[in-house]
């Protein structure tokens, strides 16, 4: 079945600093991406769907590139704010199977 | 926006004993999701529900699990008996179409320790 990397584990960069998280999947059928962000004490809030069609999507303060080739999805966070600090979850399904699967997460610190 | 509401946030129970956790979907969504996350590992489908059935289960839903949606109110995992290893943080999840495009609304998670 589909297998979901997610890299890094933790990551922490400066006020104003870019970040940058990677997924791998496997499953060349994989069809729609998603990328979640998780605040302490909250649910997943969802930042962006992508599909597989489109490889640049852009989002307020981030861009996610997905490159189908290398089977990569990835989340570029611009000029990172205190409020950015959180986990992030990718998340992979492919058509005509309605569940995700996830990577591990990535913990973002942000420092002052 | 929308929420999904989970209760309890925690729940501490003891070996063999049964559990029930509820879920408070988002009000005209139609398909419900559960996922595990045990401590430092990726969140996992556990099971989707429409319709009052269970549409589809993972490996990881055991005979011991259960799910049910009685009369629209909570959409409830129940554990029976619980084990040490269904120590984790479960999520509920509810979306309106269910289509591998939906987008899912989760909740905070109900964090449950075996003991």
């Amino acid at each position: 079945g589909e297998q979901v990397e997610q890299r890094p584990p933790h990551l922490s960069v400066r006020e104003g600093d870019s970040a940058v998280i990677i997924c791998t999947y496997t499953d060349p059928n994989s069809y729609y991406f998603f990328w979640y962000k998780q605040e302490p004490g909250a649910g997943l809030q969802l930042l962006m769907k992508v599909f597989s069609s489109t490889e640049i999507n852009e989002g307020q303060g981030f861009t996610v590139l997905l490159n189908k080739k290398d089977k990569q999805l990835s989340l570029n966070l611009t000029a990172a704010h205190p409020g950015d600090s959180a986990v992030y979850f990718c998340a992979v399904s492919t058509e005509g199977a309605d569940r995700l699967t996830f990577g591990k997460g990535t913990q973002l610190i942000i420092q002052p | 926006g929308p929420k999904v509401l989970q209760i309890p946030s925690h729940q501490i129970i003891d070996m063999g004993q049964m559990v029930t956790l509820n879920c408070d979907p988002v009000s005209n969504h139609l398909y419900f999701y559960w996922y595990k996350q045990i401590l430092g590992q990726q969140m996992e489908f556990l099971v989707n529900f429409y319709n009052g059935k269970v549409m589809e289960k993972s490996k990881l839903f055991k005979d011991q699990f259960s799910v049910e949606r009685p009369d629209g109110s909570y959409f409830t995992l129940k554990i029976q008996p619980t084990a040490l290893e269904d120590s984790a943080v479960y999520f509920c999840a509810s979306s309106l179409g269910g289509r591998e495009n939906e987008r899912l609304f989760f909740g905070h998670g109900t964090k449950l320790s075996v003991l």
